[in-house]
């Protein structure tokens, strides 16, 4: 079964501070994984998009890491801000779908 | 643009009425999709539409009817609504790219 697991499900960090989320998945073949913010009542944004051929993409302060081997992908955080306070969601596209498989998110709270 | 556009904000419901959730985007995209989103759990998608006139089930369809007879908009209709279609609901319109979510509805059947 095509799944997608994120961890940790939650993480409190200090301002400044950087940090990195993980998501393992099991979508063979896929054609693209994706890493979205969701503020608290808000709809889901995308951060980044990464094909299956590549292994990093960047937005900002955002760095999004892909092993296609492991089946794994990390998304980096750096020189976190208040407004980063919201939930990660990792998703992967099952190749030859309009689908999307959706983690569970992690939920992040940045501390003054 | 205004994007992707979802009315109404909040609805409480009783059991057993029916109520039509809306969706439009100005993107003229052809791909549309409506997911639930529930607590502890990932987005799930309910049905989704590839054009107009076209449309397919998701992984949870049971309970929801949709149609697609514009590009720009996507109803999402719950035929007899049950407690267990308490959720916030969430309307995505997608390029090749990217996928752009709606605000959300934020549905309460009691």
């Amino acid at each position: 079964k095509n799944q997608v697991e994120q961890s940790p499900q939650s993480l409190i960090i200090l301002e400044g501070k950087n940090c990195t989320l993980q998501c393992n998945y099991t979508v063979s073949p896929f054609s693209n994984l994706r890493w979205y913010k969701q503020d608290t009542g808000r709809g889901p944004v995308s951060l980044t998009i990464m094909t299956f051929s590549e292994n990093t993409k960047s937005n900002g302060r955002y760095t999004a890491t892909l092993d296609a081997d492991t089946k794994q992908s990390s998304l980096h955080i750096t020189a976190s801000q208040l407004s980063d306070s919201a939930s990660y969601i990792c998703v992967v596209s099952p190749s030859g779908t309009y689908k999307y498989i959706f983690g569970t998110g992690t939920r992040l709270k940045v501390l003054a | 643009n205004a994007g992707v556009t979802q009315t109404p904000k909040f609805q409480v419901l009783k059991t057993g009425q029916s109520m039509t959730l809306q969706c439009a985007q100005d993107m003229n995209h052809e791909y549309m999709s409506w997911y639930r989103q529930d607590p502890g759990m990932g987005l799930r998608l309910i049905h989704y539409s590839v054009g107009a006139g076209i449309t397919d089930q998701g992984e949870v369809p049971n309970g929801y009817n949709v149609s697609r007879s514009t590009t720009e908009d996507f109803p999402l209709r719950l035929l007899s609504a049950a407690p267990s279609q308490t959720s916030v609901y969430f309307c995505a319109s997608s390029s090749q790219n990217t996928q752009y979510f709606g605000p959300g509805t934020r549905l309460t059947v009691l």
